[in-house]
């Protein structure tokens, strides 16, 4: 079955501009995350949604970022005027609900920010 | 919150040595350990994980053990082959949500 699709791949702009990355979850999962990676770096948590419960912000680094996610499936995570430092890669994941554990990730949208 | 320390950083073993990548956190309501491999330009992906009410898993040349006394776990991996080589992460997560991932553990196998 399709796993956790991310879009773009890749994302090249220039510093000042908002990007919007988009995460389809697995059809059924209840909980979305999102994760940033910068080069080698571990795994940093931003955001992550249940259901229709509050989404759990405690993670987002500056309200520069946002994210929403639209009838309990697709998420878009927002970043308005890009800094360099806010190049990385950044990861959805979702799993069948937050108790379960397990996250399928996706592969990632590479955001460069020049 | 949670915080999660991961050693080594890097680890070199050659084919068909063990490897042993080690964990401890500060949460003690934590009660959920897995652990994740990501190869290049690929998303993390679950190899094992344990839950608090057990001590030791395996599977195949892969296994975790957790001491909740001391609040550390390791991943360890017998008879290593270089498609082992890739980035592994610990995480440790409470039934509220999120995961709290070390910082990785790059292991190479050399032929």
């Amino acid at each position: 079955g399709a796993g956790v699709s991310q879009s773009p791949s890749n994302k090249v702009t220039e510093k000042g501009k908002d990007v919007e990355l988009r995460c389809d979850p697995i059809s059924g999962h209840t909980a979305l995350y999102w994760y940033r990676q910068s080069l080698g770096q571990g795994l940093e948590f931003l955001i992550y949604f249940q259901g229709n419960s509050a989404p759990d912000k405690s993670g987002l680094p500056s309200d520069r970022f946002s994210a929403e996610r639209t009838g309990g499936s697709v998420s878009t995570l927002t970043i308005q005027r890009t800094q360099q430092e806010d190049s990385a890669v950044y990861l959805c994941a979702s799993s069948l609900d937050a108790n379960t554990g397990e996250l399928f990730f996706g592969e990632g949208s590479r955001l460069t920010v020049l | 919150g949670e915080n999660v320390e991961q050693h080594p950083s890097t680890l070199s073993v050659q084919e068909g040595d063990s490897a042993v990548i080690k964990c401890t956190y500060s949460d003690s309501a934590s009660n959920y350990f897995p652990w994740y491999k990501q190869e290049l330009g690929k998303g993390p992906q679950l190899i094992i994980d344990i839950r608090s009410n057990v001590g030791e898993k395996k599977d195949q040349r892969i296994a975790v053990t957790l001491n909740k006394t001391a609040k550390h776990f390791s991943l360890h991996i017998t008879e290593t082959q270089p498609e082992d080589s890739a980035v592994y992460f610990c995480a440790a997560n409470t039934n509220a949500g999120k995961s709290t991932f070390g910082d990785g553990t790059t292991l190479t196998v050399k032929p």
